[in-house]
């Protein structure tokens, strides 16, 4: 089982529609999440961790559900700039690395 | 500004030729990664450091070395043992292992095997 999945997509969806993708982790013993945007050909760059309590910054919010242990990122009035492949990430407990997932690739049309 | 910096951005590669990538750190983060990533699959772990001359192996070590005798750079060589590395190639740092301020990367190579 992979560490880390994700819904491939793509999700199309209007200019503001509202969008969210969930992300599905296999370890318990997970301690840090983030979502990182990936442009096609470009590099992954942060978007947003995600804290215990949800958090939110600007039209993003970031849940986390330890008890069924996924993640999810939720969009508001979705900008064409915000299409993209939003990745996954984990990085467990006393681990030097992080996990990515696959990525959800989003198309915002006009 | 700090930053982490890969070159080239794009490199070409002749069989049984070994290439090195270079990436560069001025954040002063002790750990660094290298990353492979093959169109619409996610990344892939080849080897890690998280200090100045050690590094371990991650997940698709075969092929690839890597040294760490500074702590802004952490260059990998593809060998002429990896025998599928045409792929987007990423290099990444973080303040220091199990962070919890994630990961910054490098803006990429692009490695074509010709």
């Amino acid at each position: 089982r992979k560490e880390v999945e994700q819904d491939p997509g793509p999700f199309n969806v209007p200019e503001g529609a509202t969008v969210a993708f969930n992300c599905t982790y296999s370890n318990s013993a997970s301690q840090s999440f983030f979502w990182y945007r990936q442009d096609c050909r470009k590099e992954p760059k942060l978007l947003m961790s995600v804290y215990s309590s949800g958090n939110e910054d600007g039209r993003f919010t970031a849940q986390l559900n330890r008890a069924s242990q996924y993640i999810s990122l939720l969009i508001r009035d979705s900008k064409l700039s915000d299409s993209a492949t939003y990745l996954c990430v984990v990085n467990r407990r006393n681990f030097n690395k992080f996990y990515f997932g696959s990525g959800t690739k989003l198309n915002v049309k006009p | 500004d700090g930053g982490i910096t890969q070159s080239p951005k794009y490199l070409f590669r002749k069989e049984g030729q070994n290439v090195t990538l270079s990436c560069e750190q001025n954040l002063n983060h002790d750990a660094m990664y290298w990353y492979r990533q093959d169109p619409g699959q996610g990344l892939r772990l080849i080897y890690y450091s998280q200090i100045v001359n050690d590094f371990q192996k991650g997940d698709i070590a075969e092929g690839y070395s890597v040294s760490r005798e500074k702590k802004e750079s952490f260059p990998l060589t593809v060998t002429s043992a990896q025998k599928n590395p045409t792929a987007f190639y990423l290099c990444a740092s973080s303040v220091q292992q199990g962070s919890n301020y994630g990961y910054t990367f490098g803006s990429g190579t692009r490695l074509t095997v010709v």
